[in-house]
C-alpha cells in the first residue's frame, strides 16, 4: 500500500535549527491529516492535524502545512530541541470513510543533536 | 492526561493458540480501532468499532480475528488460531463521538510474538 508515503527514511538536524519532514499521497478522496511521532516501545503520539480545507495549521513549534494540488504535506518544528528525536509518521484519512480508517506513511526517524 | 492502556505489554504464545489483547479506551471515547505494526514494515489499520458493531475492516481483518466490548470500559481483540504471521506490535486506539475531525490516541502496543 503506497498510498502514503515518507520517501525520507532518516533526517538529522542541528539543536534550535528547523526540522522538515515531507509527506507525499497519492489518493485524492483524502481529507484528513495527522501526524504522530513515536518513541521506542510506546505508541504513536497524535501531534498535530489538518483539515483538507486548510493549507496551514500551527500548535506551538509544530506547523503542517498541506499542498492539495501537489498532494503534499510537511510538518516543521521549529526550533527542534533532542527531546523532538522519534520516528514521526504521517498519516491520512478519506472522506468517504465511515469508519476513520487511517493509512499510514512508513515513518521519518529525526535526530536532532545537542 | 487520560489514555488508552493496553495488556499485556507482550505476548507469546505458540502457533494455532487463541490469543486475546485487550485494551481500556479512553473513557469518553466512542470509536474504536485496532492497527499492527510487523517488524521494518508500516503500520496497517485493521478494524474500527463503533455502537458494539464493527465499522470498517481491512482485508487483513479476515475470520480468525475478532473484536468485542464485553463490559463499558474494555475493547478486546481475539485471533482465534495464530499463525507465524500474526507476530506483529497491535496498537489500540480510540477517538470521540464527531470523530470526522477528530484524532485517534494509540496505546502503547502489545507485542505479539508467535513461536
Amino acid at each position: 500500500d503506497q498510498q502514503v508515503k515518507q520517501n525520507s527514511p532518516s533526517l538529522s538536524v542541528q539543536e534550535g535549527r528547523i526540522s522538515i519532514l515531507n509527506c507525499d499521497y497519492t489518493n485524492s478522496m483524502f481529507d484528513y491529516f495527522l501526524w504522530y511521532k513515536k518513541y521506542p516501545a510506546e505508541g504513536p503520539t497524535f501531534l498535530i492535524s489538518i483539515s483538507s480545507i486548510k493549507d496551514k495549521n500551527e500548535d506551538g513549534r509544530f506547523t503542517v502545512f498541506l499542498n492539495k494540488s501537489a498532494k503534499h504535506l510537511s510538518l516543521h518544528i521549529v526550533p527542534s530541541q533532542p527531546g523532538d528525536s522519534a520516528v514521526y509518521f504521517c498519516a491520512a484519512r478519506p472522506n468517504n470513510n465511515a469508519g476513520n480508517m487511517l493509512t499510514f506513511g512508513g515513518g521519518t526517524r529525526l535526530m536532532v543533536k545537542p | 492526561e487520560p489514555e488508552v492502556t493496553q495488556t499485556p505489554s507482550h505476548q507469546v504464545t505458540q502457533m494455532g493458540q487463541e490469543v486475546i489483547l485487550r485494551c481500556v479506551p479512553i473513557s469518553n471515547h466512542l470509536y474504536f480501532y485496532w492497527y499492527r505494526q510487523i517488524l521494518g514494515q508500516k503500520v496497517e489499520f485493521l478494524v474500527s468499532f463503533y455502537n458494539n458493531e464493527i465499522s470498517e475492516k481491512s482485508e487483513i481483518f479476515d475470520d480468525q480475528f475478532s473484536v468485542e466490548r464485553p463490559d463499558g470500559s474494555n475493547f478486546t481483540l481475539k485471533i482465534r488460531s495464530t499463525k507465524l504471521e500474526d507476530s506483529a506490535m497491535y496498537f489500540c486506539a480510540s477517538s470521540e463521538a464527531l470523530a470526522g475531525l477528530k484524532p485517534q490516541h494509540f496505546g502503547d502496543g502489545t507485542r505479539l510474538s508467535i513461536l
